[in-house]
């Protein structure tokens, strides 16, 4: 049964900062891992699909990384702005559907 | 033109009632999801549905079913509403192997 841990649970950071939200999954045999980002009272936006083949994905500020063998995948966020505050939430996928982590809150400080 | 839409987004409704929730995507996915967000936001799996298997999450209560019209549609019904089945509930597609996932915006459920 996949379980996922998402480190650290909240975190403030000043405007600007670069910082790393952690992902760990216990079932290695996964076909992608999705980050996605919840604003308050929304749904959940995708930020970033990696394959199983693949090493990292980027997208603007954004840069995912995967290490399949070891579970671990990291959400790199480059210069942050407060409109990065949400809750990211990582997801790996495999022969079940999606299982999530229970999230990272982000604030943002201006 | 939004690709998973649930309806409605909002429900309020008494105990005892029965209820449905509607999903609809027009990304020609063939697997849909509903999930459930409890009021710690813990995001849980309900059921998995394509055109050939129906995969339910054993904790789910058979109060809850899934019905679905066409490979587009995936409508979840809730029968005899507790207090506890108060949450929001999110649809999602994707296509089966190694594709994005899409979610609805969601539907908060109050039972009062």
């Amino acid at each position: 049964k996949q379980e996922v841990t998402q480190i650290p649970a909240a975190l403030s950071v000043p405007e600007g900062e670069n910082l790393v939200l952690n992902c760990s999954f216990t079932d290695s045999a996964i076909y992608n891992l999705q980050w996605f980002r919840q604003d308050p009272g929304k749904g959940l936006t995708s930020l970033l699909l990696i394959q199983s083949s693949q090493r990292e994905q980027t997208s603007g500020r954004l840069n995912a990384s995967l290490d399949k063998s070891s579970g671990r995948s990291t959400l790199y966020i480059a210069a942050s702005q407060p409109g990065d505050s949400a809750t990211y939430l990582c997801a790996p996928q495999g022969n079940t559907p999606l299982v999530f982590g229970k999230g990272t809150r982000l604030s943002v400080i201006a | 033109d939004t690709a998973v839409s649930q309806t409605p987004k909002y429900l309020v409704t008494q105990m005892g009632n029965d209820k449905s929730i509607k999903c609809e995507q027009n990304l020609g996915h063939d697997t849909m999801y509903w999930y459930k967000q409890d009021s710690k936001k813990f995001l849980k799996i309900m059921f998995s549905y394509n055109n050939k298997e129906l995969i339910i999450n054993e904790t789910v209560p058979n109060r809850f079913s899934p019905k679905s019209p066409d490979k587009a549609h995936l409508n979840l019904h809730i029968n005899s509403l507790e207090l506890g089945d108060s949450a929001v509930y999110f649809c999602a597609s994707t296509s089966t192997g190694n594709t994005e996932a899409f979610f609805g915006q969601g539907t908060r459920l109050t039972v009062v």
